[in-house]
């Protein structure tokens, strides 16, 4: 299986800052299929990013994704908020599909 | 709009079973792929299954195959997962969502806890 490798762990940031989350695979993901996912204490994950750079419906421009290959980065340009969470990033490319281990960015 | 709504979870021994549920609306279920995904205390997410939308086509994570089987009704418009020999480590919140490959809606989730 793929293996997704998330960095950093946590990231300690102020409202306004720019976070840049890492998510690193084992093993080349094709197309990409590769999507990132934000989740809220008590709430379910929530559909950012997928095909490594493409905003969900409803998602704000101030997410954006890039990435190939076995490299790819989540970025916030300016935090708001109600960004400060957890972010998981996802290859739905092979089964099965895998979750890297999230990364936190906190206030 | 679209609404995902598990149930079924609860308290069980290690060796039990239990069946989830989740009914939909607000998208045509019967051309939808479901999945199921947990997500244990304080941990990461899991993919648990998926079916295809006319149950030909099932996957399971090697973690569950053997124990859970994921099935749908599609006049229900409902997906379940059958839990069987539950062990301590099944213990999660149990999600299901909508996937076409990402997961684009999810449920709140039911709370599956196996201990003695």
């Amino acid at each position: 299986e793929i293996v997704l490798t998330q960095s950093p762990g946590t990231l300690s940031l102020s409202p306004g800052e720019r976070a840049t989350l890492s998510c690193r695979a084992s093993q080349n993901i094709s197309d990409p299929y590769l999507a990132w996912y934000q989740q809220k204490l008590g709430q379910p994950p929530r559909l950012l990013i997928y095909g490594a750079s493409i905003r969900a419906t409803g998602i704000p421009d101030r997410f954006s994704g890039s990435g190939s290959g076995t490299d790819f980065t989540l970025t916030i340009s300016s935090l708001e908020p109600e960004d400060f969470a957890v972010y998981y990033c996802q290859q739905y490319g092979r089964t099965p599909q895998t979750f890297g281990q999230g990364s936190t960015v906190e206030f | 709009q679209v609404q995902l709504v598990e149930s079924g979870g609860g308290l069980v021994k290690p060796g039990g079973s239990l069946r989830l549920s989740c009914a939909t609306s607000g998208f045509t279920f019967s051309d939808s792929y479901m999945s199921w995904i947990r997500q244990a205390p304080g941990q990461g997410l899991e993919w648990v299954s998926y079916i295809s939308d006319d149950s030909t086509t099932k996957y399971y994570a090697d973690s569950v195959k053997g124990r859970f089987t994921i099935s749908r009704d599609n006049a229900k418009n409902s997906v379940y997962l059958q839990m069987n020999s539950l062990r301590v480590d099944d213990t999660a919140v149990y999600y299901c969502a909508t996937t076409s490959g990402i997961l684009d809606n999810w449920g709140q989730g039911t709370l599956v806890t196996v201990s003695s």
